[in-house]
């Protein structure tokens, strides 16, 4: 079956700090893949999705590019900020399933 | 605007008692679902709808039950059978078939805690 893995957490850095969370996945045949936000008591905000190989997914400075041979999806932003303190979450969902799979989340903290 | 709304935002069980969630979308999305996600862990997904009057198990279904008598109401009961029901629940809607691969959104979820 489907299944996404990510860096487990937590991760902590300070502002302006340089960010990576790693995702990697297995699924037949051509998934999409997204990436979650979660900030504390809420539910979850998409953040960026890529559709196929090759597509880079960006939104609020974070960047993710879909790559098909390596099966990843990694997020990156260049700078972040104590706001971007949240949980983050990879997915997929592939066209035979039509259901997301998660990865277990990776908790990122941003000191001042 | 358009959304996914949950309440109540939190809620109370009493030892064998019966609870339910509620969760309304005006999306005009086809498809929805509930998950539930514990502290430090990532979601699982409880039962979802792919249409009106129909619905399958996810992966942790028991103990739960849904319903779908209409289009933007999926209503999740936690029963006296689910022995663990302390977690956060997260209702979802996507555009289902008409929108293949496309993502899921999210409403604030419901805190739900055992008395």
């Amino acid at each position: 079956g489907d299944s996404v893995t990510q860096m487990e957490g937590p991760v902590t850095l300070s502002e302006e700090a340089f960010l990576t969370i790693n995702c990697t996945y297995t699924a037949t045949g051509y998934p999409s893949l997204f990436w979650y936000v979660q900030y504390p008591g809420e539910g979850l905000q998409l953040l960026l999705k890529a559709t196929k190989a090759d597509d880079k997914g960006s939104n609020k400075g974070f960047e993710a590019t879909y790559r098909k041979e390596t099966t990843s999806f990694h997020l990156e932003k260049g700078s972040v900020q104590v706001s971007d303190s949240a949980v983050y979450f990879c997915a997929l969902v592939s066209g035979s399933a039509r259901q997301l799979t998660f990865g277990s989340g990776t908790q990122l903290t941003v000191l001042p | 605007d358009g959304g996914i709304t949950q309440s109540p935002k939190y809620l109370f069980r009493k030892e064998g008692q019966n609870v339910t969630l509620s969760c309304e979308q005006n999306l005009n999305h086809d498809a929805m679902y509930w998950y539930r996600q514990d502290p430090g862990q990532g979601l699982r997904l409880i039962y979802y709808s792919q249409i009106v009057n129909d619905f399958q198990k996810g992966d942790i279904a028991e103990g739960y039950s849904v319903s779908r008598e209409k289009k933007e109401s999926f209503p999740l009961t936690v029963t006296s059978a689910q022995k663990n029901p302390t977690a956060f629940y997260l209702c979802a809607s996507s555009e289902g078939d008409r929108g293949r691969n496309q993502p899921q959104h999210f409403g604030d979820g419901t805190r739900l805690s055992i008395l």
